[in-house]
């Protein structure tokens, strides 16, 4: 199992692009979500899926866009990037059913607007 | 909304002692789980230790074990006989049954291991 996955690992935009931000995992995990961490801080919620076809915003959901057509893959989407964007990324995974599953972090993604 | 609030922005260990690190949470439900990640510099985030919220007994995972205070609603880890490897920053997570697609995370706690 590669379990979850994140690409790229690196990217660099400019302010105004857009671009999206792949995620997938191969557990067939009904859960999945998409967190910020700002420099010093802590996770927070941009949007999350409890299964192909739902979504529903979390706590920074502004400018931010997601679809689940698949169990296997959540990307998302920056529609016009901003500077305040500037974050790492991580997409996370685990499974329904059982509220002690632990979720399974993908390895980030870490952007920079300018 | 759950807030989760982690008050000790760092701290600092010497090698072979003992460190608690403080969570506390705020919560209208009954029903709900807590959980102890730790992200190395490398940032993968790693499990440590879960609790049940209607469990009376403390986990403990080897070295790792909590001080769940349900009525407090304070859920504190406690690292025994520290080692150079258990420097991270740590992140106190809480999940309900409600909504258990969504976890919300403390702001972490950067500890340092001193040899």
């Amino acid at each position: 199992n590669a379990g979850v996955t994140q690409t790229p690992k690196f990217q660099v935009l400019k302010t105004g692009q857009s671009m999206t931000l792949q995620c997938a995992q191969d557990m067939n995990h009904e859960y999945m979500s998409w967190y910020r961490q700002d420099p010093g801080m802590g996770l927070r919620l941009i949007h999350y899926s409890v299964g192909a076809g739902i979504t529903d915003q979390g706590e920074v959901p502004n400018g931010y866009n997601v679809s689940r057509s698949t169990t296997e893959d959540f990307p998302l989407r920056l529609l016009s990037a901003a500077p305040s964007q500037t974050s790492v990324y991580f997409c996370a995974s685990s499974r329904a059913g059982d509220l002690t599953y632990e979720q399974y972090f993908g390895p980030g993604t870490r952007l920079t607007v300018t | 909304a759950q807030t989760v609030t982690q008050s000790q922005p760092e701290m600092s260990v010497q090698e072979a002692e003992t460190v608690t690190l403080s969570c506390t949470y705020d919560t209208s439900e009954s029903d709900y789980y807590l959980f102890w990640y730790k992200q190395p510099p490398s940032r993968q985030m790693i499990l440590v230790i879960r609790q049940e919220a209607y469990k009376q007994q403390n986990a403990t995972e080897n070295r790792f074990s909590v001080n769940f205070q349900k009525a407090a609603k304070s859920f504190s880890l406690k690292i025994s006989d520290s080692q150079l490897g258990d420097a991270a920053m740590y992140f106190c997570a809480y999940r309900s049954r409600t909504n258990a697609g969504k976890s919300t995370f403390g702001d972490g706690t950067t500890l340092t291991v001193k040899p």
